[in-house]
């Protein structure tokens, strides 16, 4: 069963600062893509990168698909960046299956 | 541009009451439609997809169905509803880009079964 990593669980940044969350997928795959969860649940697509690196904003996003595993930099820390951080992959199953790891809750505080 | 709508924003029922939950997306000619579940702390899970009108797969099992009667509708339902049904449901289409198949969601509905 195709799995997905997020690390760390948590994380508490001071505004300003700057953040970088991990993926890591337990095959191989051809499409990441992060996600922010506002707190209300809704999903806000935030960089679709299958590899390489992409930018947007203030977020930058690094696949290396030979090593199973995806990065995203927040720069510059705001506190509406506040919510969960979700990653998600495509495996080699059928319907375009995203399987999503359990998310990283980020907390800015002023 | 595109629009996805979901309907309703959030339910409250019985268990063993039946579900019909629903989703249009404008703007989009032909789209892949998906059905999202998250439990309440838990990972988003795909249970269905739906590549063409009137064609739907299932790909987890919890005793709900799917259907697409529109090319931008997509309909889940359940005739009785388990407790284990509640979460939040989120809807989803995506076009082949030139890098695959990006996925964009809508807002969601929060089911609670009492």
């Amino acid at each position: 069963e195709q799995q997905v990593q997020q690390s760390p669980a948590s994380l508490v940044l001071q505004e300003a600062e700057n953040a970088e969350l991990q993926c890591s997928f337990s095959i191989f795959t051809n499409q990441v893509q992060w996600f922010y969860q506002r707190p209300g649940g809704r999903l806000v697509s935030l960089l679709y990168n299958p590899s390489g690196t992409k930018q947007s904003g203030r977020l930058t996003s690094t696949t290396v698909i030979k090593e199973r595993r995806s990065s995203l930099h927040i720069s510059s820390s705001q506190i509406t960046d506040s919510g969960t951080y979700l990653c998600a992959m495509e495996g080699n199953s059928a319907g375009n299956k995203l399987t999503f790891g359990i998310g990283t809750r980020v907390l800015v505080r002023p | 541009a595109q629009t996805i709508h979901q309907w309703p924003v959030a339910e409250i029922k019985a268990v063993g009451s039946p579900l019909s939950l629903g989703c249009t997306i404008k703007g989009k000619s032909s789209p892949n439609l998906y059905w999202y579940w998250q439990a309440t702390g838990g990972t988003l899970q795909q249970l269905f997809y739906s590549i063409t009108v009137g064609q739907v797969e299932s790909v987890v099992q919890l005793n709900l169905s799917a259907s697409r009667p529109k090319d931008d509708q997509f309909i889940l339902s359940t005739e009785k509803l388990l407790l284990s049904h509640s979460g939040f449901y989120l809807c989803a289409w995506s076009l082949e880009g030139d890098w695959g198949y990006e996925q964009y969601f809508g807002p969601g509905t929060r089911l609670t079964v009492l």
